[in-house]
């Protein structure tokens, strides 16, 4: 079976640290794939970013970075400089290479920034 | 990029009524639309996969009786909720699949939710 744990249900930060987000993933599959999705609340998701289970490098986009380590089973994620506007709970998810390609989603970070 | 609507974006119903739910793909054709429910402060949990033209598939524990789901068009997806209860109230949110990309993984895109509450 496949699943997806955030063992961090709250993180709180003052603008401008950095934060990691942690998510560890189990699957039996050798092809899968990542994500990571942004709920602010109004409640939309926002996709961030997707990773496949054959690419291991590391990705930074702006202030955020990714960090897959297939040996740890992890995809942790990084705000740098964090600002106000990242407050919003994050979500890691995997999806198989089947059938539908359905999503497993973790149970979610919440992130406060204060200012 | 791809976008994918729901209609209403919130409802507030009496108990016992049914309430219907769209979710459509603006510009592309999907052949597969999901159906989350997410109770305040949870994860995401899919209920069911709609497939056009066929019946669809629902998660264990969830009522197809109860959850009605009809994928009539390649762009439209609809879940009814049918004699709703207190217990029903959440967050339900669609994503539609494009399957036209050509890459091995077909992109999963969100609809923006639609809050139900049963009064």
């Amino acid at each position: 079976a496949q699943k997806v744990t955030q063992a961090q249900t709250e993180i709180s930060v003052v603008e401008k640290e950095d934060v990691t987000l942690d998510c560890v993933y189990e699957t039996r599959d050798t092809t899968y794939y990542l994500f990571w999705y942004k709920q602010p609340p109004s409640g939309e998701l926002v996709f961030l970013i997707r990773r496949n289970s054959f690419d291991e490098q590391n990705e930074i986009s702006g202030r955020y970075s990714w960090n897959f380590q297939k040996s740890t089973s992890s995809f942790n994620f990084t705000i740098t400089a964090s600002q106000v506007v990242d407050s919003a709970v994050y979500f890691c998810a995997l999806s198989m290479n089947t059938g539908f390609q359905k999503l497993v989603f973790g149970t979610g970070t919440r992130l406060l920034v204060s200012p | 990029g791809a976008v994918v609507s729901q209609h209403p974006s919130w409802v507030i119903c009496k108990s016992g009524t049914s309430v219907k739910i769209e979710c459509r793909s603006l510009d592309f054709q999907a052949t597969t639309m999901f159906w989350y429910r997410q109770f305040p402060k949870q994860s995401l949990m899919l209920m069911a996969t709609s497939n056009e033209g066929s019946k669809a598939t629902y998660e264990q524990g969830v009522e197809k009786d109860k959850f009605l789901i009809n994928h009539a068009s390649l762009t439209l997806s609809t879940l009814t909720v049918t004699s709703a209860h207190p217990e029903d109230s959440s967050f339900y949110i669609c994503s539609a699949r494009d399957v036209t990309s050509g890459s091995s993984y077909n992109e999963q895109f969100f609809g923006p939710g639609t809050r139900l509450t049963v009064l």
